[in-house]
């Protein structure tokens, strides 16, 4: 168990430019989590995935926002034409829905984004 | 909609001692589930202690332990003999059984552990 990874870790970008990261998260879990979390507030979430399909998405997630994950392992959130309010800590998490059991949600490091 | 709250933005304890820190929560259901997490300055959240709702008895692990008041709506957790990796800010987290369980977190609560 190699625990859930993202990368890049850092990504600073001028403002109109588009930028994308990666969540791989622990093998075998089939729900993938997006949040975002920003300066003094807890995260808030973005949307998820079970398996490969998208079912849920917060109104967070405007139209310059897109998350896949295809096959159902690693995902990617894209962030078409950045604006200086996209600046945040972008935090995946993966859990196991298993039958009658909540899941737990583990946490990667994050991708902090600055935009210029 | 679900919210949670954490009123105490900062506290401080002596290493060794004890301190409790808030969360209270609003929710119309009934199956839930209450997490604290933890994340340590520039490192990732951490899962400390996770409480179903439907168990009255209050979750434990080692020197963490929660108080669920479920009528009141009220999750606190107490740390038992501070240590100084205690360090970190705090999240109280709640999500709801079924659907997309996604994690409603409160804003936080900075906690110091003075050696």
């Amino acid at each position: 168990d190699t625990g859930v990874s993202q990368d890049p870790r850092h990504k600073i970008t001028k403002r109109g430019q588009n930028v994308t990261f990666r969540c791989d998260p622990i093998s075998e879990h089939n729900r993938l989590y997006w949040y975002r979390q920003t300066l003094g507030q807890g995260p808030e979430f973005l949307t998820y995935f079970q398996n490969e399909a998208q079912l849920e998405k917060s109104r967070l997630l405007s139209d310059r926002f897109s998350a896949e994950r295809p096959k159902g392992s690693f995902s990617t959130l894209e962030i078409q034409r950045t604006e200086q309010g996209d600046s945040a800590m972008y935090l995946c998490a993966s859990s196991f829905r298993g039958r009658g059991l909540g899941d737990t949600q583990y946490f990667g490091p994050g991708t902090r984004l600055t935009v210029l | 909609a679900q919210t949670v709250t954490q009123s105490q933005p900062e506290m401080s304890v002596q290493e060794a001692e004890t301190v409790t820190l808030s969360c209270t929560y609003d929710t119309s259901e009934s199956d839930y589930y209450l997490f604290w997490y933890k994340q340590p300055p520039s490192r990732q959240m951490i899962l400390v202690i996770r409480q179903e709702a439907y168990k009255q008895q209050n979750a434990t692990e080692n020197r963490f332990s929660v108080n669920f008041q479920k009528a009141a709506k009220s999750f606190s957790l107490k740390i038992s003999d501070s240590q100084l990796g205690d360090a970190a800010m705090y999240f109280c987290a709640y999500n709801e059984e079924g659907g997309s369980e996604k994690l409603v977190f409160g804003k936080g609560t900075k906690l110091t552990v003075n050696p």
